[in-house]
């Protein structure tokens, strides 16, 4: 059974940095890309960026080029997403999330992270 | 916009429902997942369409979940509505790289 356990939730304040951890179990971390998606209160799906677990290669949406960062450890089937530079329209729920091939697409059960003075 | 869905749909408890899920035009031969999310819940993983109709359904999704293709439309049907399929509906393609892209939701009314 596939499961991506996350990180609890988080209150910061604008202009620090959040980092959510996914640890995932039942597949080959390495095998498929991580995906990290958020969702704003009220809105949908966004995609913000994927790592490939074994070579570290990332690609980040636009919108987050130069605040994102995925890393993974390998050792402990774990994904990171760091965001930093946190403004309050960073207040969302972020998911990591990825699609086993020939299974189907598995999701973490979010992490809420709030932007607060 | 890469996928289209409509803000909203509606049918009647026991009826059954299409919501559908516009490709882009270059993009109409790509496979798309639909995902059912639940107030306050991640989303979860429904089915995959491909574009020959085709479709792989998630662990436990009952069988009144089934899926079409037609062009660039990939099609989620739901048979027999119920009450708790009051929530909302994303779909998800990859494009190039293996970036996801999803289209906007579409908020199901069960009435």
């Amino acid at each position: 059974e596939v499961k991506m356990e996350q990180s609890g939730n988080e209150v910061q304040s604008p202009g620090t940095a959040v980092k959510v951890s996914c640890k995932v179990s039942g597949y080959n971390f390495g095998d498929f890309y991580m995906h990290w998606v958020r969702q704003a209160p009220g809105k949908g799906l966004e995609w913000m960026g994927l790592l490939d677990p074994v070579d570290g290669e990332k690609t980040y949406a636009e919108a987050f080029q130069g605040r994102l960062s995925l890393t993974a450890d390998t050792s402990i089937d774990t994904a990171y997403m760091e965001l930093s530079g946190l403004k309050f329209d960073d207040t969302a729920v972020y998911y990591c999330s990825t699609q086993v091939a020939g299974v189907g697409v598995f999701w973490g059960q979010g992490t809420r992270v709030v932007v607060s003075p | 916009l890469v996928l289209t869905q409509s803000p909203s749909a509606s049918a009647s408890l026991g009826a059954s429902v299409r919501l559908t899920c516009t490709l882009s035009g270059g993009l109409i031969d790509y496979p798309v997942a639909w995902h059912q999310q639940q107030p306050g819940r991640s989303p979860q993983f429904l089915l995959r369409v491909n574009s020959d109709g085709s479709h792989i359904k998630g662990d436990g999704i009952p069988d009144r979940f089934s899926a079409s293709s037609s062009g660039a439309e990939r099609t989620l049907i739901i048979s027999g509505l119920q009450a708790e399929d009051e929530c909302d509906y994303y779909c998800q393609t990859w494009v190039s790289g293996g970036r996801a892209v999803f289209g906007g939701g579409t908020m199901l009314t069960v009435l």
